[in-house]
């Protein structure tokens, strides 16, 4: 029974392709984020989702767009893909805030040639 | 600023106890702290928190300074499958942030990586 599922788990694409990534939670949490760990190993927050209303944004390309169509769920879409996207993508979600004990997906790792 | 630290690596033998020590010394009165490892080629995965008091799960042992300012995880027996980085949140070494409108950047530092031996 997997808490944070996301598909898929290997994304290999072309330079200025246009992707998704698919996350779905079942612990019934309100939060969900998503992280991109680059190839230093660095782990950092790109959004987070609050019942469906994003509450953390930082500083990432508007080329990543993060849409929840439910609390559940938590998609990341991403447009003209570019080399610098190369990373593993994690999902997560807490019960109710940042501060809450996160549980993560599995990874995507992404591969932009 | 919050600002943490922990040794960037360590090594162990199998079945012995493993100390992996953090430096949060600005944590806030109201922040948990929390322990998460990463095992090879997977997400991160929670392993213990704590706000004032020691506590203990099946995984591992939390002991916090009477300070706060510090915390230790205690693997009781490492085996070869603690073979991890593991991350005491708030994330060193990189500060966690206030943003504006309580808006809290959070980066994730490289951890302690740690090796187990046969």
């Amino acid at each position: 029974d997997t808490a944070v599922s996301q598909t898929p788990k290997y994304l290999v694409t072309q330079m200025g392709n246009d992707k998704s990534i698919k996350c779905e939670q079942n612990l019934g949490h309100d939060t969900m984020y998503w992280y991109k760990q680059d190839s230093k190993k660095f782990l950092k927050i790109m959004f987070s989702y609050n019942n469906k209303e994003l509450i953390i944004n930082e500083t990432v390309p508007n080329r990543f767009s993060p849409k929840s169509p439910d609390k559940a769920h938590l998609n990341l879409h991403i447009n003209s893909l570019e080399l610098g996207d190369s990373a593993v993508y994690f999902c997560a979600s807490s019960l109710r805030t940042l501060t809450d004990t996160q549980y993560f997906g599995p990874g995507t790792r992404l591969t932009v040639l | 600023d919050a600002k943490t630290t922990q040794p960037n690596s360590m090594e162990s033998n199998e079945e012995e106890p493993v100390h992996l020590p953090c430096n949060h010394s600005t944590i806030s009165g109201t922040d948990y702290i929390h322990w998460y490892r990463q095992l090879p080629s997977q997400g991160p995965e929670y392993v213990i928190h704590g706000l004032t008091s020691n506590v203990n799960n099946r995984m591992a042992s939390l002991a916090i300074a009477e300070d706060r300012k510090s915390s230790t995880l205690i693997l009781h027996r490492a085996t070869l499958r603690d073979a991890a980085v593991y991350y005491c949140i708030p994330p060193g070494p990189i500060s966690l942030t206030w943003g504006a409108g309580n808006n809290r950047k959070l980066i994730w530092g490289l951890g302690t990586s740690l090796g187990v031996n046969p």
